[in-house]
């Protein structure tokens, strides 16, 4: 089966515009989580969608949202974009395991360059 | 804020070595994991201990835990080229009710 889709893989924008990336999780999954991942900072997360719910959520600013769809695609969108906004932006869906953990399956990422 | 630590965060070796990495974190913990990414792409799982395990195996993979100094290390033995990759270490989960906290990673590199 598919796993984690992210499009697009590389966009360019500049300051003051807006962006929205989308993830499609592994078929059947409900689960997609958002992380962006910068060279200083590294993996930070930014929030999990279950079931359309938000079900947690980092520490980003409100130009930070998202929201997931019935069939389990998740956007997230990023407006008036800053120049520390440019980062790899990944998507993932928990694929549990024994007891529940929360193993995550990963997409190819978003790469958003911001000038 | 981050809760795994990486360490080194860069490592450096010969094909056929092998290499560790170290991760420390602040707090309790159910399980930890591994994961690998490749330049710039998704991560990849690679294993799970959990909090009552001291080692666990996977292939050419070793981890190890130790609750009570709140650290894990990963040993890669007999290293390849195609394991030159970043290597993090990710707490937090459990039936997906908190999200996975990544450390910043180290970035391995094996020379052929």
């Amino acid at each position: 089966k598919a796993g984690v889709t992210q499009t697009p893989r590389y966009l360019i924008k500049t300051r003051g515009q807006q962006v929205t990336l989308s993830c499609s999780p592994i078929s059947g999954h409900r689960s997609v989580s958002w992380y962006q991942q910068t060279p200083g900072q590294g993996l930070q997360f930014l929030f999990e969608y279950f079931s359309e719910t938000q079900r947690n959520k980092g520490n980003f600013p409100g130009r930070f949202s998202g929201r997931q769809f019935s069939n389990s695609r998740s956007e997230m969108n990023v407006s008036t974009l800053e120049l520390g906004d440019s980062a790899l932006y990944l998507c993932a869906t928990e694929v549990g395991g024994r007891s529940g953990a929360n193993v995550l399956t990963f997409g190819a990422g978003s790469r958003l360059t911001v000038l | 804020s981050q809760q795994g630590e990486e360490d080194p965060q860069a490592l450096s070796i010969q094909e056929g070595e092998n290499a560790t990495m170290n991760c420390s974190y602040k707090t309790s913990i159910n399980n930890l994991q591994w994961y690998r990414q490749n330049s710039g792409r998704g991560l990849v799982h690679l294993i799970l201990i959990r909090s009552n395990e001291r080692e666990k195996h996977s292939g050419r993979l070793r981890v190890t835990l130790d609750t009570s100094k709140k650290s894990s290390s990963l040993l890669i033995t007999a290293s390849r080229a195609a394991d030159t990759a970043s290597y993090f270490c990710a707490t937090g989960g459990g039936s997906g009710n908190t999200p996975l906290v990544f450390g910043k990673g180290t970035r391995l590199s094996v020379i052929a």
